[in-house]
């Protein structure tokens, strides 16, 4: 079944706990984003990436990593987490460049 | 800066009504413009996505339209049914996958 895959789907943590977060997908996808869904907010993409070794900052990438080493995967990665990025964060992918983005199921994430 | 505006926040309609919702842009220059469907406590699904050379798209009961010159989309909902209660949420695509949200419309349709 071709999918978004993220891990773990829950995470409570305290204040500077370095966690990742992992997304992967099977189909072979070019295109990774990470967004994080907040309520007043709503969606912001935190960082994106158009290939392997290849990506950039979204709207709101401070205090978050991310790496593409490999196709399918596409961690994210908070150093030191803060409260502010208690949050549900969405991974997503698409073949290309304009395309249809598919998402995975979330992570709740709670620092405290 | 892109900004894109969704009205109403949240809308309640009798089954069996035909429902617009609207999403409007500030930036014109979008290279696509996405449709999608999220249920409570769960990702987001893509229901239809408009390229900018296009007019509108078509699934279904759903028909999007987009108007890049007045920063308006539009997506249509022919016969509503309860199954259709959810939060509706538009995103324009700035090219490299740099997608602006909305905050979403929800949508409440009641037997």
């Amino acid at each position: 079944e071709a999918q978004v895959t993220q891990n773990p789907r829950y995470l409570i943590t305290v204040t500077g706990k370095k966690l990742t977060v992992t997304c992967s997908q099977n189909m072979n996808h070019e295109y990774m984003s990470w967004y994080r869904q907040d309520p007043g907010l709503g969606l912001r993409q935190i960082y994106y990436s158009m290939n392997v070794e290849v990506t950039d900052k979204g709207d709101v990438p401070e205090g978050y990593k991310v790496s593409r080493k490999e196709k399918r995967n596409f961690p994210l990665i908070l150093e030191s987490p803060s409260p502010n990025q208690t949050s549900l964060y969405f991974c997503a992918s698409s073949p290309h460049g304009g395309s249809a983005q598919y998402f995975g199921p979330g992570t709740r994430l709670t620092v405290l | 800066k892109q900004e894109v505006t969704q009205i109403p926040a949240a809308l309640s309609v009798p089954e069996g009504e035909n429902l617009v919702l609207n999403c409007s842009f500030t930036d014109s220059a979008i290279y696509n413009l996405q449709w999608f469907r999220q249920d409570p406590g769960k990702g987001l699904t893509s229901l239809l996505l408009i390229q900018s050379s296009q007019r509108e798209q078509t699934s279904g009961r759903l028909n999007a339209s987009l108007d890049k010159s007045s920063g308006r989309s539009t997506l249509y909902i022919a016969a509503s049914q309860p199954g259709d209660s959810a939060t509706y949420l538009c995103a324009a695509g700035g090219g490299s996958e740099k997608l602006v949200f909305g905050k979403g419309t929800k949508l409440t349709v009641n037997p």
